[in-house]
């Protein structure tokens, strides 16, 4: 089955902890994303990727990173200089070809830092 | 600066009627809109999506149409089902690139 894994679904840290969401995908898709989503607010971009080795920040990277050194995965490291790091995160991809910009999402991984 | 907007938190609607959420963007440069569902601790799923080119299209019970003059597109769904209640996102593609803007997102349920 193609489609997209997030794991774990469920993640709990301490403050000061960096910690990483995993991300794969065997859509064989060329680009992937990080959103993240709060309660009563839309998807916000953290970051994105177009092609393996390069990534781009969204609207939100600060106390993020990211590496895309595998077409099929795009780990997100949630470190300790973001500020909020409590929420619920997405990962999706997308084909880059011409008219069509569907993305396609995971599962998402909730993270609980206290 | 929310470039999309989702005016209406939430619509309740009664089952077999017509629901009508409704997306508001400003940037002239978005060319081609997306409308996503998503329930409770899951991913969004795509919907339907419309070029700028045209000005409507229909996916069995959803249509989605766009009034490029008054920068608002609508999504329709006829006849509205239970299994419908979830959230709906709009999200827009700037000319360029791949990135997609998300609106708020507007909470549909559909009673029975």
């Amino acid at each position: 089955d193609g489609g997209i894994t997030q794991s774990p679904k469920y993640l709990f840290r301490k403050e000061g902890q960096n910690v990483t969401l995993s991300c794969e995908q065997n859509l064989n898709h060329d680009a992937m994303y990080w959103y993240r989503q709060d309660p009563g607010q839309g998807l916000r971009l953290i970051y994105y990727s177009q092609i393996v080795n390069d990534f781009q920040k969204g609207d939100i990277a600060e106390g993020y990173s990211v590496s895309r050194e595998k077409k099929e995965s795009f780990p997100l490291t949630v470190t300790s200089a973001q500020k909020n790091p409590t929420a619920f995160y997405l990962c999706a991809s997308s084909a880059v070809r011409f008219n069509s910009y569907e993305q396609y999402f995971g599962p998402g991984t909730r993270l609980t830092v206290t | 600066d929310q470039q999309v907007k989702q005016n209406s938190p939430s619509l309740s609607v009664q089952e077999g009627r017509i629901s009508i959420l409704n997306c508001d963007y400003t940037n002239s440069m978005f060319d081609y809109f997306l409308w996503y569902k998503k329930y409770p601790a899951e991913g969004p799923t795509f919907l339907i999506s419309i070029s700028s080119i045209k000005d409507k299209n229909e996916d069995g019970r959803f249509t989605v149409f766009l009034n490029k003059s008054a920068k608002h597109l609508s999504l329709h769904i006829v006849p509205s089902q239970p299994g419908d209640s979830a959230v709906y996102f709009c999200a827009a593609r700037e000319t360029s690139g791949s990135r997609l803007t998300f609106g708020e997102g507007t909470q549909l349920t559909v009673n029975p």
